[in-house]
């Protein structure tokens, strides 16, 4: 079964600063997804970026990047330039769509506060 | 396009009381699943289905039935809550393709008594 560990409960970030929130996963997939989604006070879950495993490249979403470590099963979130706005919790999440089933695998998330 | 609709927002049961999470989608996806969200956890599946008529187990279905008699409506049935079932629902659809993403409704909050 797969796993995905977030390593810090929380974080704490100065506005303006930035900040690298960690996860690390364990699959024997070699084609899946990995997501960091946001979770404010408001409780919706917001998709922040998406990795595709088979991308080399990193990808990245205006202030938010990844580091993506294949090999080594590895996928931290970069938050440059921190807003207030990006107080929330923050989830990694593991994705197979072989045979179409697209169940998620969540880390238990990092709380990231913004101090001003 | 209302997106992943839930209802109720906020429900307060009592033990052994049975009720029915609604989630509903507007965007023809064939693919809609539940999640539960409990304190300092991640969101866990407790059941999903692939297509109206077929429905699966996920990890922490004990204690909930779904059906999925269009692709629009995917309801979670609580038949016999129990205070362990205290928790947040999310409903989840996702289209087909792989350059999508999964939609997330906004959640119920349930609290068994």
């Amino acid at each position: 079964a797969q796993t995905v560990t977030q390593s810090q409960p929380e974080m704490s970030v100065q506005e303006a600063e930035t900040v690298t929130l960690s996860c690390t996963y364990d699959t024997s997939e070699s084609d899946y997804y990995l997501f960091w989604y946001k979770q404010p006070p408001s409780r919706q879950m917001i998709l922040v970026i998406r990795q595709e495993a088979y991308k080399q490249q990193n990808a990245t979403e205006n202030r938010f990047s990844v580091n993506f470590q294949k090999a080594a099963k590895s996928f931290s979130l970069k938050i440059s330039d921190s807003q207030l706005g990006d107080a929330a919790m923050y989830f990694c999440a593991y994705e197979y769509s072989g045979a179409g089933s697209y169940q998620l695998t969540f880390g238990k998330g990092t709380k990231l506060s913004v101090i001003p | 396009n209302a997106g992943v609709t839930q209802t109720p927002k906020f429900q307060v049961l009592k033990t052994g009381q049975s009720m029915t999470l609604q989630c509903a989608q507007d965007m023809n996806h064939e693919y809609m699943s539940w999640y539960r969200q409990d304190p300092g956890m991640g969101l866990r599946l407790i059941h999903y289905s692939v297509g109206a008529g077929i429905t699966d187990q996920g990890e922490v279905p004990n204690g909930y039935n779904v059906s999925r008699s269009t692709t629009e409506d995917f309801p979670l049935r609580l038949l016999s809550a129990a205070p362990s079932q205290t928790s947040v629902y999310f409903c989840a659809s996702i289209g087909a393709g792989y350059t999508d993403t999964q939609y997330f409704g906004p959640g119920t909050r349930l609290t068994v008594l």
